[in-house]
């Protein structure tokens, strides 16, 4: 079955520590991106990548690092320097980014900081 | 700044009753704009409207783009409790508005 996975599905973190959240994708998909989602916010854009080795920052960029060395992977970092980084994340996938494109959705991780 | 409102915030209907759901969008780009429900977890997609394709229907569910107005309405008649989740529309598939969360009451 073709679609997008998310692991883990819930992530405790110590202040201070660094973790890693996997999105992968089996679409073949070009486009991946990370939202984040507070109660209230609605989804906010951290990072996007239209193409494999390449990646761009969304509006909440700082503190998180992507890489994309895999066009069906796009792990995503919390760093210490995020301040704030309980939340849910959801990773999606697109044919390509351009504008005329519907996104397909993970199942989200859930990171609670301790 | 460019962004995306949606109202109301939350909205509590019978079944059976038919709801509006707002999104207007204050951007200097237009080019899509799209309608999602998110039930637990992951958004799943409902419509994409462009200036060439204002308005889209599917079974109890269609959307309309106002470009004039900057703004587009999601429209549910008959609604079921099924229908209970949060909607989001978005601009360009990057920028999401807050959501509104309909709760259908049987």
């Amino acid at each position: 079955d073709g679609g997008i996975t998310q692991s883990p599905k819930y992530l405790f973190r110590k202040e201070g520590q660094n973790v890693t959240l996997s999105c992968e994708q089996n679409l073949n998909h070009d486009a991946m991106y990370w939202y984040r989602q507070d109660p209230g916010q609605g989804l906010r854009l951290i990072y996007y990548s239209q193409i494999v080795n390449d990646f761009q920052k969304g509006d909440i960029a700082e503190g998180y690092s992507v890489s994309r060395e895999k066009k069906e992977s796009f792990p995503l970092t919390v760093t210490s320097a995020q301040k704030n980084p309980t939340a849910f994340y959801l990773c999606a996938s697109s044919t390509s980014g351009a504008p005329y494109n519907e996104q397909f959705f993970g199942p989200g991780t859930r990171l609670t900081v301790l | 700044e460019d962004k995306v409102v949606q109202s109301p915030l939350s909205l509590v209907v019978h079944e059976g009753d038919t709801v509006t759901l707002n999104c207007s969008y204050e951007v200097t780009n237009f080019r899509s704009l799209l309608w999602y429900k998110q039930e637990k977890k992951a958004p799943t997609f409902l419509f994409m409207l462009t200036s060439s394709g204002i308005e889209k229907k599917s079974g109890r569910l269609s959307s309309i783009l106002d470009k004039k107005e900057l703004s587009s309405i999601l429209n549910i008649t008959a609604t079921q409790t099924g229908d209970s989740a949060i909607y989001l529309c978005a601009w360009d598939q990057f920028y999401f508005g807050t959501g509104t969360s309909l709760t259908v009451i049987p």
